[in-house]
């Protein structure tokens, strides 16, 4: 199947501080990423759709100067949690679709934000 | 929004023993889709059910799905320690998004 990677994979930092996660797709083009964030035991919330070459697509109640995503390239998103709180410590997980696979998703290893 | 809802929220079985899961929507769907996630990681799609679909197979699993009921089961048969993890119904609608239940923890105890 198709390979989604993230990095980090885990990262603590100070509150006030940005933070920046990267997603790949290593073996596909992936014009579409979505990044979604889960809290301990419970559901993937989508926050936004990353498209190559244009401006993301948020969800309603996510805010897009806090968490900033540039999709650059077709294999690399990028989300900038800026300004980070202890209320942004989360799971952070980007997926992609390969387009192999039509509606199925590859989602990548995930990236736990720690803010103190 | 959250659109599935799976039950039972924590399931524990012995090895050897069949696992059931049951999901449930709210608005129509192109596909539903289980996906399973291991402590920390990402997801793993599982299987994938076309809304014109009633049954299918991949190995040791089978998922159904009634779209009069918007209810899909997903049965693990001869599970093994290593099915231990959270497994989740997303649905795929006409809005081209994956929208995802709240997950049951499955426990596959030796």
């Amino acid at each position: 199947g198709a390979v989604v990677s993230q990095h980090p994979s885990w990262v603590i930092c100070k509150s006030g501080t940005s933070v920046k996660i990267e997603c790949r797709s290593l073996d596909f083009q992936a014009t579409t990423m979505f990044w979604y964030r889960q809290f301990p035991k419970q559901s993937l919330m989508l926050m936004a759709t990353s498209n190559e070459g244009s401006k993301a697509t948020y969800e309603q109640g996510v805010e897009k100067d806090k968490f900033l995503i540039n999709h650059a390239s077709l294999t690399l998103s990028t989300l900038t949690v800026t300004s980070a709180h202890p209320e942004d410590s989360s799971f952070y997980i980007c997926s992609s679709f390969s387009g192999l696979a039509l509606h199925t998703q590859y989602f990548g290893p995930g990236t736990r934000l720690t803010v103190l | 929004s959250q659109q599935g809802e799976e039950d039972p929220q924590a399931l524990s079985i012995q090895e050897g023993e069949n696992a059931t899961m049951n999901c449930s929507y709210k608005t129509s769907i192109n596909n539903l889709q289980w996906y399973r996630q291991n402590s920390g990681r990402g997801l793993v799609h599982l299987i994938l059910i076309r809304s014109n679909e009633r049954e299918k197979h991949s190995g040791r699993l089978r998922v159904t799905l009634d779209t009069s009921k918007k209810s899909s089961s997903l049965l693990i048969t001869a599970s093994r320690a290593a099915d231990t993890a959270s497994y989740f119904c997303a649905t795929f609608g006409a809005n081209s998004k994956l929208t995802f239940g709240k997950g049951i923890t499955l426990s596959v105890r030796p």
